[in-house]
């Protein structure tokens, strides 16, 4: 079974880094993009990032974008979600997420998500 | 960028159809056939139910289906049975090369 954990979540002050982890099994892990997704609270979700299967191809949201990085360890099966200068706004449940195929193809959709794992920023 | 607009809330009785909207643009929904659909309840992870505007993945029943005209991408759930009551997004690659997900729909089965 594909499965999808996350972790790293937890509560930060504005201003301040977060690594968030997203462990995969059940698959073969560099033949998929990944991404990451996040809920703001009571909101719906937002688009956060991508990386294709071999980790050359990164893409961002524009509310992220120069602050947040994304990047993946095959040799691990572990994705990753550096987040710095975080703000109030970037307080959300992430979830991180699946593509169908092709490797280099991010936006054709997801189809195996974690539990998602919960960011505070709140001094 | 704006979130593609789908309708805040729908409702249908048990054994009736219901269909939600997602209208994007020009730059987006009406450019690529890069549309998802996915199914939230309450407190759990999304369920991917539609890609490429009408392929269903193995395991989505086929009450279940997918269309797009135009700047607009629909999904239709036919035969409403009380568990599908959830919240329903729509996802689509956009021409700067993002993803824009949908407001979300609260389906209410009465």
């Amino acid at each position: 079974e594909d499965r999808l954990l996350e972790s790293g979540g937890g509560l930060v002050q504005p201003g301040g880094s977060l690594r968030l982890s997203c462990a995969a099994s059940g698959f073969t892990f560099s033949s998929y993009a990944m991404s990451w997704v996040r809920q703001a609270p009571g909101k719906g979700l937002e688009w956060v990032s991508s990386i294709s299967g071999s980790g050359v191809s990164t893409y961002y949201a524009d509310s992220v974008k120069g602050r947040f990085t994304i990047s993946r360890d095959n040799s691990r099966n572990t994705l990753y979600l550096h987040m710095n200068r975080l703000r109030a706004d970037d307080r959300a449940v992430y979830y991180c997420a699946k593509s169908l195929p092709p490797a280099s193809d991010y936006y054709n959709g997801m189809d195996v998500w974690g539990q998602g794992t919960t960011v505070t920023v709140s001094s | 960028q704006s979130a593609l607009t789908q309708p805040a809330s729908v409702s249908g009785s048990p054994g009736q159809s219901i269909t939600i909207s997602c209208t994007g643009t020009s730059s987006d929904v009406g450019d690529y056939n890069y549309v998802s659909w996915y199914q939230q309840h309450p407190g759990k992870a999304p369920k991917l139910l539609i890609y490429d505007v009408s392929h269903r993945p193995s395991g989505v029943s086929n009450r279940f289906s997918g269309s797009k005209s135009g700047n607009t991408a629909s999904l239709t759930i036919s035969g409403l049975q009380a568990e599908d009551e959830a919240d329903y997004y729509c996802s689509s690659y956009t021409s700067s090369g993002t993803l824009l997900f949908g407001g979300g729909t609260k389906l209410t089965v009465l």
